[in-house]
């Protein structure tokens, strides 16, 4: 959808560098979620925001920083990226909290 | 916080049986809870969801059910066909409290077979 983009697309780094991922949303939603995908966990919630400069953190935050300046805008930083931080990200964002979120294209990550 | 645990972790079905996807949660605050369908390689999309006020929806070969008292809502598709191939995942949403996040369950990778 091309509502909501992510970049990269796909990304390979290594341990200790800082990594952003981009996401970018065009419909003016308040909510943007932060995701992240591994098999036989589902998708975990790292971080969302309910509007700009206002953040709080999912289930598995540790490791991550946020920032919500604007409200089509939500970069994920990690900031020492480690092996355990390969996965699959997605991006989604919502009209409100109890709506459909939409979900971005996915950032597959690798972390040597 | 909320804990949503989702059965089965697999399902194959023959193409043209149902099939049907259980999810419980913890929170009595949870009042609404979507259904997500992720294709292979692909985002996941909302293919049906419901409100606690209401205890069934449908959506042509696609239903909802959702059993507040013993807290668990089921997915359930009938005339299953190859393009129901998928993972599934449910999700809870409270509706007041602190923990205002989205909890998804683990996921169901449906098989439909031909």
């Amino acid at each position: 959808d091309a509502g909501i983009t992510q970049s990269p697309r796909y990304k390979i780094t290594e341990t200790g560098r800082q990594v952003t991922l981009m996401c970018h949303q065009t419909w003016s939603h308040s909510y943007m979620f932060w995701y992240r995908q591994d098999l036989g966990h589902g998708l975990r919630l790292i971080y969302y925001s309910a509007a700009a400069d206002i953040t709080d953190k999912g289930e598995v935050p540790d490791g991550y920083v946020v920032s919500r300046s604007k409200t089509e805008n939500f970069p994920l930083t990690l900031e020492s990226a480690t092996r355990s931080q390969t996965s699959v990200y997605f991006c989604a964002s919502s009209l409100q909290l109890r709506n459909e979120q939409f979900f971005g294209p996915g950032t597959r990550l690798t972390v040597l | 916080g909320e804990n949503v645990e989702q059965h089965p972790s697999t399902l194959s079905v023959q193409e043209g049986d149902s099939a049907v996807i259980k999810c419980t949660y913890s929170d009595s605050a949870s009042n609404y809870f979507p259904w997500y369908k992720q294709e292979l390689g692909k985002r996941p999309q909302l293919i049906i969801d419901i409100r606690s006020n209401v205890g069934e929806k449908k959506d042509q070969r696609i239903a909802v059910t959702l059993n507040k008292t013993a807290k668990h809502f089921s997915l359930h598709i009938t005339e299953t066909q190859p393009e129901d191939s998928a993972v599934y995942f449910c999700a809870a949403v409270p509706y007041s409290g602190g923990y205002q996040k989205v909890t998804f369950g683990t996921g169901t990778k449906l098989q439909v077979i031909p």
